[in-house]
């Protein structure tokens, strides 16, 4: 069964930093590219970046482009997202989750970002 | 302003067959496979139709999902109470290089 769990949410404030972890098992990590994704109150699904299995190609979108970097720890099994230069309207509740092909697949609970 | 469209509710009464729609372009759905995914309250979304019209194992055949040029469908049979949510589509989308989604049909069974 395909475990996810996100940590490092909690409340920042504008312009201030968090490093967001997603602990994951039950399948091989390392072949799969995983995403991380928000839900903002009141908006619906924003997706915000995906890697590949070896770490080396990341596609993050527009709105968090250039303040938001995504990594992985295949050795802890682990995704980071580091956001850096937080706005209000980045507080969401972030999943990390398998990709199912061109989309995400599995999903955490998430962890809330509140800025 | 979601990339994609869907129209932000839909309702039915028990047993009934309802479908929310998803339009886009030639860049996402055009191209690509459609997702769709069920979000309760306080939960993880689940994914429900993957590559347009495939059943992940344990989604019940009551879903079921279809694509056509740039728009796709998804239809729920047989409603029931449990299936009151939020209903999200997704693509690929292949000039923005991510993923895109709809914003989101809540679903009430009456």
């Amino acid at each position: 069964e395909v475990q996810l769990v996100e940590s490092g949410g909690g409340s920042v404030q504008p312009g201030g930093s968090l490093r967001l972890s997603c602990a994951a098992g039950g399948f091989t990590f390392s072949s799969f590219w995983m995403h991380w994704v928000r839900l903002a109150p009141g908006r619906g699904l924003e997706w915000v970046s995906r890697i590949d299995g070896d770490g080396n190609t990341i596609n993050y979108a527009d709105s968090v482009k250039g303040r938001f970097t995504m990594s992985r720890d295949n050795a802890r099994n682990s995704v980071f997202l580091q956001m850096n230069s937080l706005r209000p309207e980045d507080t969401a509740v972030y999943h990390c989750a398998t990709d199912g092909g061109a989309a995400p697949e599995h999903w955490g609970q998430g962890t809330l970002v509140t800025v | 302003q979601s990339v994609l469209t869907q129209p932000p509710s839909a309702s039915g009464t028990p047993g009934q067959r309802v479908t929310i729609s998803c339009s886009g372009s030639s860049s996402n759905i055009g191209s690509n496979s459609v997702y769709w995914y069920q979000h309760l309250p306080e939960t993880a979304p689940t994914l429900l139709i993957h590559r347009s019209n495939q059943r992940p194992s344990g989604v019940p055949d009551r879903f079921s999902g279809s694509k056509s040029g740039t728009s796709a469908s998804l239809a729920i049979s047989g409603l029931r109470s449990e299936d009151e949510a939020d209903y999200y589509c997704a693509a690929w989308d292949d000039r923005l290089s991510g993923v895109v989604f709809g914003g989101g049909t809540k679903l009430t069974v009456l």
